[in-house]
């Protein structure tokens, strides 16, 4: 079974600076999908970046980006410019490519704290 | 991205009553709707994922007779906490997907069992 940690139960940074959470996993398969998903105070989850295994490079939303290091089962995301509006509960989750039901198995979250 | 819409958004009611809680993909077609509850300061856990049309599969602890999920329609799904009870109290989300494209999550729902 797949498995996903995040071994950074809280973190904080200043407006504007750059913050990086932390994301590992474990898996067998060659073929799936990473995600990082954002909860902020009104619980919604927000989706905030995507990452296919079989692409090299690294996906990148505006602010948000990923550091994919596939050998090394590492999925780490950078927010860079960090805004008051950052602050929420991180999700780092994975989901295998194979069939249409697979699930998303998400790591214990990292609660982001921006300060000004 | 896509729109998942969750109703009601927070639900009181008297244990041994049942609360069906909605769950609608406003602008794509789900073929698979996804079941989670939350805890506070936790992470989300799934309870069952289903396929429009099909029957809903479980995850292991999860009473399919208490939570009764439908999946009417690619758009719609339905989760029923049916004799509910304080321990049923929790924060409920829905999640859609079409294909195998990326998961989208409702707002949530919060039951508050008295």
């Amino acid at each position: 079974a797949q498995t996903v940690t995040q071994s950074q139960p809280e973190m904080s940074v200043q407006e504007a600076e750059t913050v990086t959470l932390s994301c590992t996993y474990d898996t067998s398969e060659s073929d799936y999908y990473l995600f990082w998903y954002k909860q902020p105070p009104s619980r919604q989850m927000i989706l905030v970046i995507r990452q296919e295994a079989y692409k090299q490079q690294n996906a990148t939303e505006n602010r948000f980006s990923v550091n994919f290091q596939k050998a090394a089962k590492s999925f780490s995301l950078k927010i860079s410019d960090s805004q008051l509006g950052d602050a929420a509960m991180y999700f780092c989750a994975y989901r295998s490519g194979y069939g249409t039901a697979s699930k998303l198995t998400f790591g214990t979250g990292t609660r982001l704290q921006v300060t000004l | 991205g896509a729109v998942v819409s969750q109703h009601p958004s927070r639900v009181i009611c008297k244990s041994g009553t049942s609360v069906k809680i909605e769950c609608r993909s406003l602008d794509f077609q789900a073929t698979t709707m996804f079941w989670y509850r939350q805890f506070p300061k936790q992470s989300l856990m799934l309870m069952a994922t289903s396929n429009e049309g099909s029957k809903a599969t479980y995850e292991q602890g999860v009473e399919k007779d208490k939570f009764l999920i439908n999946h009417a329609s690619l758009t719609l799904s339905t989760l029923t906490v049916t004799s509910a009870h304080p321990e049923d109290s929790s924060f409920y989300i829905c999640s859609a997907r079409g294909g195998v494209d990326t998961q989208y999550f409702g707002p949530g729902t919060r039951l508050t069992v008295l």
